[in-house]
């Protein structure tokens, strides 16, 4: 099956914590994305990597990291999470950076209590 | 600021019906937009995409409608039905990242 996979698929944890997400896609995609989408269900892109390199990383507080080893994958850590950082969190993947369709995880679901 | 916008918020039809999405933007430099439908539980899923060159894209029963030159794009779902119910996303792209409106939830009635 080729698609977007996400895990976890929820994760409830205290604040200070640290947690991780990751994100494989078995598309063959270069580009891959994190978005946050909040509780108004706006999704806003957070980090993009093509190939491996970095190629964007939007204004996020430094707590957050993404982490990629090859083009398959993306994981983002969050050190010290926060209850604004409570979202879910999507990942998504592209042929190209300049390809405007993308394709999505299901997402991870962040509660911070 | 929001880049692009998405009107209405909400939206009920009755099955059938036709139902139709806003979406405007403010940078001239888009020149792609792709339409998302996502469920609750499940990311976004491309639905249909238009390009700056051209001012209507048909896939079925979505029909988008573009006029570049009011910086305006609609999105049209015909008989439309329950399973339609979802919240509708308009996105835009140039060399930047994508940037996606706030959406458009849709409840159809039966």
């Amino acid at each position: 099956e080729t698609a977007v996979f996400q895990t976890p698929n929820y994760h409830v944890t205290q604040v200070g914590n640290e947690v991780s997400f990751n994100c494989k896609q078995t598309l063959g995609h270069d580009t891959m994305y994190w978005y946050k989408q909040d509780s108004k269900k706006l999704l806003k892109i957070m980090f993009s990597y093509n190939n491996k390199q970095l190629i964007v990383n939007e204004t996020v507080p430094r707590r957050f990291s993404p982490q990629s080893s090859d083009k398959a994958h993306l994981n983002l850590r969050i050190k010290s999470v926060e209850p604004e950082d409570s979202a879910v969190y999507l990942c998504a993947s592209s042929w190209d950076w300049g390809v405007a369709e993308q394709f999505f995880g299901p997402g991870t679901r962040l509660t911070v209590l | 600021q929001q880049q692009v916008r998405q009107s209405p918020q909400s939206l009920t039809v009755w099955e059938g019906e036709t139902a139709i999405l806003n979406c405007s933007y403010e940078d001239s430099t888009f020149n792609y937009f792709p339409w998302y439908q996502q469920f609750p539980g499940e990311g976004p899923a491309l639905l249909i995409s238009i390009s700056s060159v051209s001012d209507k894209k048909e896939d079925g029963r979505f029909t988008i409608f573009f006029n570049k030159r009011e910086k305006k794009l609609s999105l049209h779902i015909t008989d439309s039905q329950p399973g339609d119910s979802a919240t509708y996303f308009c996105a835009a792209r140039n060399n930047n990242a994508p940037r996606f409106g706030a959406g458009t939830k849709l409840t159809v009635k039966p």
